[in-house]
């Protein structure tokens, strides 16, 4: 079994639709929890992170994260052309030299 | 501008024929890590370093080989490549107390 699982889709939705991206874990030392943006072609680049549990929006984006559940979601409301990309899930240990582990990705594409 | 910067981008190369992929950043970051890309795979680390002269294996280091010689610098170096390397490489940073990564645009390398 893989640390991080990611369905890596495509995930194919009309424009202005919310988006809901996930991702599950086994390792319960993980504390930090990242979502990263590809686009084709790029690096990943990062989108959101959060400590712990609970929530954090930043404009159409929204991240959760349910430690009891060890499970991860990243929703993007008023999808956009734009958000067509490969969306990462990654998590990280509490220390620096802890290392991140990524899931394999979820390929979205929005239809304008 | 902060930026993680790898080349070539693009390279075809033919089995045995040894070959450096180069990395160099500018953000003073002491963790830099080399990663490929695989459909259905994700992201795997080849190998990562903590610091100049300490380097580390990751997850998928066989065939490869790196050095740490500068803070800024960290090539990727392939002494007999075999098609089963055919892949997307990223080179990235980040602090080592941080937990933002910072990724190269990526190197699509073809092996013949």
């Amino acid at each position: 079994q893989k640390e991080v699982e990611q369905d890596p889709g495509p995930l194919s939705v009309p424009e202005g639709a919310i988006v809901s991206l996930n991702c599950t874990y086994s390792n319960s030392a993980f504390q930090y929890f990242m979502w990263y943006r590809q686009y084709s072609r790029k690096g990943p680049e990062l989108l959101m992170y959060t400590y712990s549990s609970g929530n954090k929006e930043d404009g159409r984006f929204t991240a959760q994260v349910d430690k009891s559940s060890k499970y991860i979601s990243l929703f993007i409301r008023d999808s956009q052309p734009s958000d067509s990309a490969t969306y990462l899930c990654a998590m990280k240990g509490d220390t620096g030299g802890f290392k991140t582990i990524f899931g394999a990705g979820t390929r979205l594409f929005v239809k304008a | 501008e902060a930026q993680v910067t790898q080349n070539p981008r693009y390279l075809i190369t033919v089995t045995g024929k040894k070959l450096t992929v180069t990395c160099s950043q500018n953000m003073n970051h002491e963790y830099m890590s080399w990663y490929r890309q695989d459909p259905g795979l994700g992201l795997r680390q080849i190998y990562y370093s903590m610091n100049v002269e300490v380097t580390d294996k990751g997850d998928v280091p066989e065939g490869y080989k790196v050095s740490r010689k500068e803070k800024r610098n960290f090539p990727l170096i392939l002494e007999s490549p075999s098609p089963n390397q055919t892949s997307l490489y990223f080179c990235a940073s980040r602090q080592s107390s941080g937990n933002t990564i910072y990724f190269g645009e990526g190197s699509w390398l073809t092996v013949v």
